[in-house]
């Protein structure tokens, strides 16, 4: 695709239910990163994928947080039993290989009430 | 650990100023160091900096990089109304970033 697409753009949710959360990168680009981005914080990292696989999930914020990677193209970050503090701004972007430049998605707004 | 580190967080000017917004790194495996705008959601690439002492241009918008001293900058001369955003620099594997700077431009 032209950019990378991410959905959906918003999401609201009750305390415990599980999300999904989706990334499209641009076609062809290898890496896919997610980050999450709280109201006045900076990026914070969670993850990224070199084709299909994660060498490090080191950021993932607690066991609640997951992702996958299918086919070397689409993502989806899984969420379980959300709480509070999740609520954010999840943002994908991809890259045409690991550490060459980002290009971010539009981002999803997720509330958790 | 890598680190990012901007300065200053926060920065309000009138149209037309020039501004200089700083960026020192402390990262394993340097290849290259980001700057991005962030205004609604999403961050949009900036420049992307490899090379020591030499400067990148997009119109207004300058940034050199240097690598002996780990640090970057990123010059905006005649500020605009539009040039407020959130300016972000990255670097290091995992594309580590620093906290922003919050730019004001009034009119």
């Amino acid at each position: 695709g032209a950019g990378v697409s991410q959905s959906p753009s918003n999401k609201v949710t009750e305390k415990g239910k599980d999300v999904e959360l989706r990334c499209d990168p641009i076609s062809g680009h290898t890496a896919l990163y997610w980050y999450r981005q709280s109201l006045g914080q900076g990026l914070e990292f969670l993850i990224y994928f070199q084709g299909n696989s994660a060498p490090d999930k080191s950021g993932l914020p607690s066991d609640r947080f997951s992702a996958e990677r299918t086919g070397g193209s689409v993502s989806t970050l899984t969420i379980q039993r959300t709480q509070q503090e999740d609520s954010a701004v999840y943002l994908c972007a991809s890259s045409t290989r690991f550490q060459e430049t980002q290009y971010f998605g539009p981002g999803t707004r997720l509330l958790v009430l | 650990e890598d680190k990012v580190v901007q300065s200053p967080l926060s920065l309000v000017v009138h149209e037309g100023d020039t501004v200089t917004l700083n960026c020192s790194y402390e990262v394993t495996n340097f290849r290259s160091l980001l700057w991005y705008k962030q205004e609604k959601k999403a961050p949009t690439f900036l420049f992307m900096l490899t090379s020591s002492g030499i400067e990148k241009k997009s119109g207004r918008l300058s940034s050199i990089l240097d690598k002996k001293e780990l640090f970057s900058i990123l010059n905006i001369t005649a500020t605009q109304t539009g040039d407020s955003a959130v300016y972000l620099c990255a670097g290091g594997n995992k594309l580590v970033f620093g906290a922003g700077t919050i730019l004001r431009v009034k009119s």
